[in-house]
């Protein structure tokens, strides 16, 4: 079975603090996505990468960075914790064919 | 992009055929459907995908018209734990690199 893993299920962070997300899928596959799900918003994208080192910007990139070093790895960084980036994210990955996407746990990530 | 457009909320009861139908007016001729499941505090899993037509799984059925601007994901009998919020996908097969942007979502409350 192909298993994303999220490295933290709960964080909770000051405002103003570095915070990273690191997902890491194990099945090869050549794209990776963030995205951040609040109640009533459904889920949103933030960056997704189809290849090491390439990242594209998703519907709501500002205040988020990516990293993609490696392939089974994608980083999600938020260079300066703000209350309104209180939310859930999800990780997902895919091969290159039709758009099947397996997720990950989820990091709830609480900014005080 | 091709957005999506699902009903917000659909309720029914234990044992009733559910259908949920969503909109896809600019969809490409390269695009898939794909419908995910989504449980609380949980990421959304894989039910069913296709690209016209019918096609049925062990789970659910997904009716592609001719024209593929909608879809419907035809879920039989359902039980208390088939309540969730189900998402509809359009994306790209192959090797397209279009980010993969989920709508809302319909959310199935199933009452006994």
């Amino acid at each position: 079975d192909v298993k994303v893993t999220q490295s933290s299920r709960y964080l909770v962070k000051r405002t103003g603090e570095k915070v990273f997300l690191e997902c890491v899928q194990d099945m090869d596959h050549e794209n990776m996505f963030w995205y951040r799900q609040d109640p009533g918003l459904g889920l949103r994208l933030i960056y997704f990468s189809y290849d090491v080192k390439m990242k594209e910007k998703g519907d709501i990139p500002e205040g988020y960075s990516v990293s993609r070093e490696k392939k089974e790895r994608f980083s999600l960084i938020l260079e300066s914790a703000s209350t309104n980036q209180t939310s859930m994210y999800l990780c997902a990955s895919s091969s290159g064919g039709p758009g099947e996407l397996f997720f990950g746990e989820g990091s709830r990530l609480t900014v005080l | 992009l091709a957005k999506t457009t699902q009903p917000i909320s659909m309720d029914s009861y234990e044992g009733q055929e559910v259908n949920i139908t969503c909109s896809h007016n600019n969809i490409a001729t390269n695009d898939y459907i794909t419908w995910y499941q989504q449980f609380p505090s949980q990421g959304p899993r894989f039910i069913i995908q296709g690209y016209k037509t019918k096609v049925t799984n062990e789970v659910a059925s997904l009716f592609i018209p001719a024209d593929r601007k909608s879809s419907t994901l035809s879920l039989p009998r359902v039980s208390l734990s088939d309540t969730a919020v189900y998402y509809c996908l359009v994306g790209p097969g192959g090797t397209g690199r279009r980010a993969l942007t989920f709508g809302s979502g319909t959310r199935l409350q199933v009452q006994p």
